[in-house]
């Protein structure tokens, strides 16, 4: 069955430090997303991306956030500069449009 | 008011009963309506996806949608120990891309 793969399952960096966070979404899919959840929180929604392009993004998605579809498989979501409060996990999600959204297993970011 | 407002629980029910989850949401705009079960530090799995009032069944899930009241139920029938997780609410409006989600209701279902 197709699914939504992301690496790493865990990232530890240090406050300040540049992280790339990457998905493979399913294959036939043309929405991707971005969410993440805070421990003990819900999830989020950052930004959605469609046609190589932003479609959506939430207030949480600022300057310090970015996305990109570097290929034809892989989508990333890149922070500059983490602060501590960055600390969470964040899944990547693929769809159709019109049907459900299908996430992957998530990266548990950890800023220290 | 919060978009969606989900009982957090946790709601500990003992194994082979059934279980029913609520959402409220105040937003009209929400046309789609998911059920999602996470396990700890684990992605949201899809269990329900539905966008119009009435139930949709599939296997021992129940999704019910009230569209005049703003509310949205999940129930599961034959409760298992495996069923034990954080079920999350989620939904979207027309031409939105983006999904809101409840706090999720944690369950546990006791041998």
């Amino acid at each position: 069955e197709p699914e939504v793969t992301q690496t790493p399952s865990h990232q530890v960096t240090q406050m300040g430090q540049e992280v790339i966070l990457r998905c493979v979404p399913i294959s036939n899919h043309l929405y991707f997303y971005w969410y993440r959840q805070i421990l003990g929180q819900k999830v989020e929604f950052l930004v959605s991306f469609y046609n190589n392009e932003i479609s959506e993004k939430s207030e949480i998605f600022d300057d310090q956030f970015s996305v990109e579809r570097p290929d034809g498989s892989n989508f990333t979501l890149k922070i500059r500069s983490t602060k501590l409060e960055d600390s969470a996990m964040y899944f990547c999600a693929s769809r159709q449009l019109g049907t459900e959204a299908f996430f992957g297993q998530g990266t548990r970011l950890t800023v220290v | 008011q919060k978009e969606v407002e989900q009982d957090p629980g946790p709601l500990s029910v003992p194994e082979g009963a059934i279980v029913s989850l609520n959402c409220t949401y105040s937003n009209s705009a929400f046309q789609y309506f998911m059920w999602y079960r996470q396990y700890s530090r684990k992605g949201p799995e899809l269990l329900m996806y539905t966008y119009s009032s009435g139930n949709k069944e599939d296997g021992r899930f129940t999704a019910q949608v009230d569209k005049s009241s703003k509310y949205i139920s999940l129930f599961i029938r034959d409760s298992q120990p495996s069923d034990s997780a954080t079920y999350l609410c989620a939904m979207e409006g027309t031409g939105r891309r983006a999904l809101t989600f409840g706090s999720g209701t944690r369950l546990q279902v006791q041998p």
